[in-house]
């Protein structure tokens, strides 16, 4: 079975201080690996997502994302954050093993203060 | 118009009442999802379609059906509903190697 573990529940970061965000993954096969982003009142948008090739993934409004397949992990990064990325954030994945159905991690809260 | 249209997009229900939900996706994508998003729990998945005759249960299905009426249709009923069925209901498309898209989103809340 595939699951999504991240690391961070709640975050909580001043405008311009930099951001990482723990994801790890169980699954011994290939896998699609994703990073959504949920504003308030908002349903889940695609921040960036990885398929194959250059590990280190770009998504949009600035984050970037690193797959490294030894750690089974895929954190996102983003050098300077903004008081706009206040939002919750979700790691997700699908595979072969589990039919492509997409599977998320439980999500982190980020809070940016202006 | 949003790739995938949920309705309604807020509902308050009794305790023993059956409610529908209802999403459409204009993706053309043949899969389809409903997730339950409760505060620190993520999103787990109810239900899933492959196509209009492929159905099948995700990891908290109990209380809940559904039906694929199109490729583009697929509705979740809440046959009796209960208190902790209150969350908010998130319907979504994708196609086996791509990301999946979410509607707006149902908040439900059960009294």
């Amino acid at each position: 079975a595939q699951s999504v573990s991240q690391h961070n529940h709640h975050v909580i970061l001043s405008e311009a201080a930099s951001l990482e965000l723990g994801c790890n993954y169980s699954y011994g096969g290939t896998v699609n690996l994703f990073w959504y982003v949920q504003y308030p009142g908002q349903h889940l948008q695609l921040l960036l997502k990885y398929f194959s090739g250059d590990p280190l993934v770009k998504g949009i409004k600035g984050f970037e994302a690193e797959f490294i397949k030894s750690k089974f992990s895929f954190n996102l990064r983003k050098p300077s954050v903004q008081w706009s990325d206040t939002a919750e954030y979700f790691c997700a994945l699908n595979s072969l093993g589990g039919s492509y159905i997409p599977t998320f991690g439980r999500g982190t809260s980020l809070i940016v203060h202006p | 118009d949003a790739d995938v249209t949920q309705t309604p997009r807020n509902r308050i229900t009794k305790t023993g009442k059956r409610i529908m939900l209802e999403c459409s996706q204009t993706k053309g994508h043949d899969r389809m999802y409903w997730y339950r998003q409760d505060p620190g729990l993520g999103l787990r998945l109810i239900y899933y379609s492959f196509d209009v005759k492929d159905i099948n249960k995700g990891e908290i299905s109990d209380g809940y059906s559904v039906s694929r009426q199109a490729q583009a249709k697929f509705s979740l009923s809440l046959e009796s509903a209960i208190p902790n069925q209150t969350a908010l209901y998130f319907c979504a498309t994708s196609d086996s190697h791509t990301e999946a898209f979410f509607g707006q989103g149902t908040r439900l809340t059960v009294v």
